[in-house]
């Protein structure tokens, strides 16, 4: 298996732009996250789907963030407006079973917001 | 709230040394306790998971021991080489966080040639 895909891995965008990040699951795995990792507020935990049902969104910071799973291999984290606080390294992580197994993680997409 | 702390947050140290990283956790119900490694600019890679009913997991020169009931977790790395230069986190999931991972803020480790 490739691991976890995330797309793109870079993205610049200006204040007010509507940002989608995308994430491919490892084959397989029930369980899906998203994080974002900012250098004041480390990793964080935004939301995560199990058999692609939004389980727990308690860690999306605002209206603005929005995320979909549309299906068992595809998600994505949508920011409409951006904001220049939005600027961080976003993760996309999936699991068999997160209480026995590990969290495999894509590469992150750096998001900068001008 | 589950926290998790890491100390130190930087470390330096000579090639071949011997070292250990400290992570410390305030709720001692979880359902297990990962340690990363993160390279710069990359994503997260899981170097080892301690169930919570295990003491310690071992893989290659890394060691990682578990205390529940005091909250304390170590990761030892023998014989450290340059290429062991990363930041280490350390996670746990919490047995009334369903399954939500909180991470330490990681240790800078740096080992010199």
């Amino acid at each position: 298996d490739a691991g976890v895909i995330q797309s793109p891995r870079h993205e610049v965008t200006e204040m007010g732009q509507e940002v989608t990040l995308r994430c491919k699951p490892i084959s397989g795995h029930d369980y899906l996250f998203w994080y974002r990792q900012t250098m004041m507020r480390g990793l964080e935990l935004l939301i995560y789907f199990n058999n692609n049902v939004p389980i727990d969104d308690s860690g999306m910071p605002e209206d603005r963030f929005s995320a979909k799973m549309p299906n068992a291999s595809f998600s994505t984290l949508k920011i409409q407006p951006s904001e220049p606080r939005d600027s961080a390294v976003y993760f996309c992580a999936s699991s068999l079973m997160p209480s026995t197994d590990t969290q495999y993680f894509g590469p992150g997409t750096r998001l900068t917001v001008l | 709230k589950q926290e998790v702390t890491q100390i130190p947050a930087a470390l330096s140290v000579p090639e071949g040394e011997n070292l250990v990283l400290n992570c410390s956790f305030t709720d001692s119900a979880i359902y297990n306790l990962q340690w990363f490694r993160q390279d710069p600019g990359k994503g997260l890679t899981s170097l080892l998971l301690i169930q919570s009913s295990q003491r310690e997991q071992t893989s290659g020169r890394l060691n990682a021991s578990l205390d529940k009931s005091s909250g304390r977790s170590t990761l030892y790395i023998a014989a450290s080489q340059p290429g062991d230069s990363a930041t280490y986190l350390c996670a746990v999931i919490s047995s009334g966080s369903a399954r939500q991972l909180t991470f330490g803020s990681g240790t800078q480790l740096t080992v010199l040639p």
